[in-house]
């Protein structure tokens, strides 16, 4: 079965704070995604990417910076975080033209 | 507004009952419709795709396709209580590097 880790799996910050969210595949997959899913909006798109260096910009990247820096390695920024990006955020990977495989999810708080 | 909408936004079902989700796309070049399950407390999992016209089955599940209409429905036979989650059906853009819209889901409870 596909292998998407992420950490940390629970964030506690404050509003002005810096956060850092991490995603590892080991699925050898070429794109990588994230979402961040609240209540009646289902999964949104923040940032995607189909290789290292490679960055495409979502749905709804505005607050959100992303890196890819190995193929394995896709990471999700927030340099000045608000309360509206409270949220519970996901990483996925996946084969062109196949499934996603999503990662435990990270519950954000900013207070 | 969103470019997936998903209806009803919550059903309810007895168990061996049949249960019937609905999905349409807004987005004219939609080539590929997936489904995901999500139970409570964790990540989605992709249920089932489909890309053409028709039908297609696996096991207790069908989804449904009308390209025309851009309209997509899974239906579940002989619901069972652990197929109680939140379903969620994406859709994929031609062209757009694998980029998946997501609609706001169903949420489907079976009742014993």
């Amino acid at each position: 079965e596909a292998a998407v880790t992420q950490s940390p799996r629970n964030k506690v910050t404050v509003t002005g704070g810096n956060v850092t969210l991490s995603c590892r595949q080991t699925n050898s997959h070429n794109y990588m995604y994230w979402y961040r899913q609240d209540t009646g909006h289902g999964l949104r798109l923040i940032h995607y990417s189909y290789g290292a260096g490679n960055l495409q910009i979502g749905d709804v990247p505005d607050g959100y910076k992303a890196t890819r820096t190995t193929q394995e390695d896709f990471f999700l920024l927030l340099e000045l975080a608000s309360p509206s990006q409270t949220s519970l955020y996901f990483c996925a990977s996946s084969d062109k033209g196949r499934e996603q495989y999503f990662g435990p999810g990270t519950r954000l708080t900013v207070l | 507004q969103q470019k997936v909408q998903q209806s009803p936004e919550s059903l309810i079902v007895p168990e061996g009952g049949m249960a019937s989700l609905n999905c349409t796309s807004s987005d004219r070049n939609v080539d590929y419709f997936w489904w995901y399950r999500q139970h409570s407390g964790k990540s989605p999992k992709m249920l089932m795709s489909i890309f053409s016209n028709g039908e297609k089955e696996e096991g207790r599940f069908t989804v449904h396709l009308n390209k025309a209409s851009l309209h997509t429905s899974l239906h579940i036979r002989d619901s069972q209580p652990s197929d109680s989650a939140l379903y969620l059906c994406a859709a994929r853009i031609s062209g757009s590097f694998n980029k998946l819209t997501f609609g706001a889901g169903t949420r489907l409870a079976v009742c014993p």
